[in-house]
């Protein structure tokens, strides 16, 4: 399989705590983005890559939360102190970078903050 | 900024019906369209685009035609079947073409035999 994939795909952790998330894009794409979903929302853009440079991030991105690209292939998004607030669907997306490119979405990370 | 706005669903139709769903946008310049859609328990798949004004994007049997006179892309297919029951999302991309996605809220479609 060739996609986008992420994991874990299902995650429970306690007000308080911190995880981490994984997501490996498609071989050779340079960007890779990281969205958020809630229930009956569509998905909100949090920041993306162009190869291992952060070059955008959203103002959802709390300072709780931290996005790495390390060496421009899988990327991690981390949340600490998770909030029940922060319950959601991640997303992460890849693309190749080009103009007018499309972006390949992998199956999601549900979060579950108790 | 820019937004999206779908019509709220669920939208519920018998095979073969005819599908329409609306989309109207708010953006600066001339943003690309998209129409992703998921299915129960997997991720966004991109159903079709549109780049320019009065272009059409189509696949599987879905259309939308990109209308800047109304601000509209609204997704339609002459024949739904069960199997397209999914929640179906509008998305635009501002018109540098290297920017993020913005999304509506999604609207799921429910087709009954």
């Amino acid at each position: 399989d060739t996609g986008v994939s992420q994991d874990p795909r299902h995650k429970i952790t306690k007000r308080g705590q911190n995880v981490t998330f994984r997501c490996d894009p498609i071989s050779e794409h340079n960007r890779l983005y990281w969205y958020r979903q809630t229930l009956g929302q569509g998905p909100e853009f949090l920041t993306y890559f162009q190869n291992e440079a952060q070059l955008e991030k959203s103002r959802l991105l709390s300072d709780r939360f931290s996005a790495e690209r390390p060496k421009g292939s899988f990327s991690t998004l981390e949340i600490q102190r998770t909030e029940q607030g922060d319950s959601a669907m991640y997303l992460c997306a890849s693309s190749t970078g080009q103009r007018l490119d499309t972006q390949y979405f992998g199956p999601g990370t549900r979060l579950t903050v108790l | 900024g820019n937004s999206v706005t779908q019509m709220e669903g669920p939208v519920t139709l018998s095979e073969e019906a005819f599908l329409t769903i609306n989309c109207t946008y708010t953006a600066t310049g001339y943003p690309s369209l998209f129409w992703y859609v998921q299915y129960p328990g997997e991720g966004l798949q991109l159903l079709l685009k549109a780049t320019k004004a009065d272009d059409k994007g189509s696949n599987k049997g879905f259309e939308a035609t990109y209308r800047k006179e109304t601000t509209s892309f609204h997704l339609e297919k002459g024949s739904v079947q069960v199997s397209d029951s999914a929640v179906y999302f509008c998305a635009l991309r501002a018109d540098s073409g290297y920017s993020t996605l913005t999304f509506g809220k999604g609207t799921m479609l429910l087709v009954s035999p």
